[in-house]
Formats: C-alpha cells, sequence, structure tokens
C-alpha cells in the first residue's frame, strides 16, 4: 500500500527566503507525481506535475524534483512571498494499470510566510 | 472555458440522513474521480467513473454511491450520514486516452463542505 509522508507539518519563514518542502513515498511505482496547492477551505490548484521518467519540473519560481528510486520529492520555492502562504499537497498516481489511477496525497506541509 | 463545478458549496446535514452532491467537469474530459478530505488531512480517493460507470474504487463503505451520467456529470450520493462523514468533497476531471489506456492529468473542483450534526 502506497504510503506518502511530507515533513515538516507547518513551517514558518520570513518573506524572501528560499524555502523546500519535502514528500517522500513508500512505493517508487509511480507513473507521476503532482504538486497541489490549497488555500483553507478551497479545493486543489495543481502547481507542477512530474512524470516518473523525468528528474525535475519547473514553473516560475518554483521547482519540483524527483527521485522515483529513493521514494523523495522535493519542491522549492524561491523568493517566497506573503501569497505563497498556503498548504502544499503532493500526489503520487500509480504505474498505470487500465482502472488504477487513484492519486494517493501525503497530509500537507502548511506554509506560513511572514511579511 | 469552464474548470470543473461543484455545487452546492456548502452543506449541512443531520445525522442518518442522505446527501447527494454534483460535479461538472471540465470541458473536453470524460472522467470523474470523488476524494473525501477530513480537516488537517489529505484527500482520500472514493471512486471513479468512466463511461458511466464505476472503474475504481477506494476503501470507502456501500454507503457511498455514485452516478455517472452521458454528460460525463457525475454524482455522489452518501447515506445514512454520520458525523464522521463531514469533510470537503472534491471532484477531478480528466480525460481518457484509448491509445494509452490511461487518463491524463487530473484537475480539481473547489468542494462541497459538508457538515453533518
Amino acid at each position: 500500500k502506497q504510503e506518502v509522508t511530507q515533513i515538516p507539518a507547518a513551517l514558518s519563514v520570513p518573506e524572501g527566503e528560499n524555502l523546500v518542502l519535502n514528500c517522500s513515498f513508500t512505493d517508487s511505482a509511480i507513473y507521476n507525481l503532482q504538486w497541489f496547492r490549497q488555500d483553507p477551505g478551497k479545493g486543489l490548484t495543481s502547481l507542477l506535475l512530474i512524470q516518473s521518467s523525468q528528474r525535475e519540473q519547473t514553473s516560475g519560481r518554483l521547482n519540483a524534483s524527483l527521485d522515483k528510486s529513493s521514494g523523495r520529492s522535493t519542491l522549492y520555492i524561491a523568493a517566497s512571498q506573503p501569497g505563497d502562504s498556503a498548504t502544499y499537497l503532493c500526489a503520487v498516481r500509480p504505474e498505470t494499470d487500465f482502472g488504477n489511477e487513484k492519486l494517493t496525497f501525503g497530509t500537507g506541509t502548511r506554509l506560513t510566510i511572514i511579511p | 472555458d469552464a474548470g470543473v463545478t461543484q455545487s452546492p458549496t456548502h452543506l449541512i446535514k443531520t445525522r442518518g440522513q442522505q446527501v447527494t452532491l454534483r460535479c461538472s467537469p471540465k470541458s473536453g474530459h470524460d472522467t470523474v474521480s470523488w476524494y473525501q478530505q477530513a480537516l488537517g488531512q489529505g484527500p482520500q480517493f472514493i471512486f471513479q467513473y468512466y463511461e458511466e460507470e464505476e472503474r475504481q474504487r477506494g476503501n470507502f463503505p456501500d454507503r457511498f454511491s455514485g452516478h455517472q451520467f452521458p454528460n460525463y456529470s457525475s454524482e455522489l450520493n452518501v447515506n445514512a450520514l454520520l458525523l464522521g462523514d463531514s469533510a470537503l468533497y472534491l471532484c477531478a476531471s480528466s480525460s481518457y486516452s484509448r491509445t494509452s489506456g490511461s487518463s491524463y492529468e487530473q484537475y480539481f473542483g473547489p468542494g462541497t463542505r459538508l457538515t453533518v450534526t
């Protein structure tokens, strides 16, 4: 059974700092890994999706890396801003078998950027 | 282009009642998945619908059932509500590829907040 862990559960940093969020998963047989952002009481916004054959993806100030063999991914946020405050979730999708496409999520890291 | 929409936004029900939540997928998508997110937790997969049939199911009791309509929209029904069913219910849609035999990236809706008292 796939298990996804995110450490730390909460993180507070001053505005302008660079930061790293961690995600680990127990079963390396994944199809892809996705990072989401969730604002309080809201739905999920996809930030980055990394296919299992890729090592990293970048979008603006965000960079996500994937080490499939060790079961780890990191989300790097450069020059943090107060608007980055949110909960960040990672999710893995299993290697594709027809009908087996459920995402397994971690519990998230609640990020607070202090102005 | 409208994304995934869900209704209602919020809902309050009493223990033992039944509830129906609705989801309209993103334009061009034919697959709908439902997730339950308890407070402070990550979303948990409930089930996925494709071609009006349940294709995959998570570890949820039979009180949770669903339906997909010919226009690809979907409903989630929960019977005999328990206090523990209070959560944010998220719908995600994707597009199935017959070539690869799998669906592309899932897009999530804003969710329905269900409170059971």
